[in-house]
């Protein structure tokens, strides 16, 4: 089992439609990721967040430390938003990435 | 455009061939790092280097070997490797807050090199 776990593993959502993509861990850790990785392979950065919520365009990621629990929230989706979301935790006395397996969403047109 | 540019981006090579991987960044940072991603697998941490000097070696085996001749440029060199070594290998770097502290700040990713090993 994964100190890191993602659900769901796939999704398909038609354009339009709210998407949310869940983080639970089982380690301490200070800092919680989401990631984007695209089909090319590079990946980008989103959020970085240890508490609350933030938002960046369409984009809202959610944490609750005490639930050891992330959500990454997709309003409005677009098939451009179509790629492989990852969430990775970081400190808690350590200063590695812990990687979930990763979300492959594909948005239709 | 991350700041952090892989070379080549495809790779495929035989068994007993050598070849090495490049990565260099532009950001300024003091740590990086090589990962390994394969299919439905978590990305794998290989090798972290923190000013210029291997933190991590993530027992990975002695046909990878790491190179980091500056604080700008990181090389994985590649010799008899084996076909389930085909994967997809990513350079990152961040700003470590110091010496001994690499990764905790936000990590910057290339758009990593395919490497298919016959």
């Amino acid at each position: 089992k994964n100190e890191v776990e993602q659900s769901p593993q796939n999704l398909t959502a038609q354009e339009g439609e709210f998407i949310t993509i869940n983080c639970s861990y089982s380690v301490g850790i200070s800092a919680l990721h989401w990631l984007q990785q695209h089909p090319g392979g590079g990946i980008v950065s989103l959020f970085m967040l240890s508490s609350g919520k933030k938002k960046h365009g369409r984009l809202i990621a959610t944490i609750n430390i005490q639930e050891k629990h992330s959500s990454l929230h997709i309003t409005a989706s677009h098939p451009r938003d179509s790629a492989v979301y990852i969430c990775a935790g970081t400190g808690g006395g350590t200063y590695k990435y812990i990687f979930g397996t990763g979300t492959r969403l594909k948005v239709l047109a | 455009e991350t700041g952090v540019t892989q070379t080549p981006r495809h790779l495929v090579m035989g068994m007993t061939n050598k070849k090495s991987l490049k990565c260099e960044q532009h950001l300024g940072h003091n740590a990086m790092y090589w990962y390994k991603q394969s299919a439905k697998k978590p990305l794998e941490l290989m090798f972290v280097y923190n000013f210029k000097e291997q933190t991590e070696n993530n027992s990975v085996p002695s046909r990878f070997s790491p190179e980091c001749p500056n604080s700008s440029h990181l090389f994985l060199h590649l010799h008899t490797l084996q076909p389930e070594d085909s994967a997809l290998y990513l350079c990152a770097s961040s700003q470590a807050q110091s010496r001994g502290l690499a990764g905790t700040g936000e990590l910057f990713f290339g758009e990593g090199s395919r490497l298919t090993v016959l």
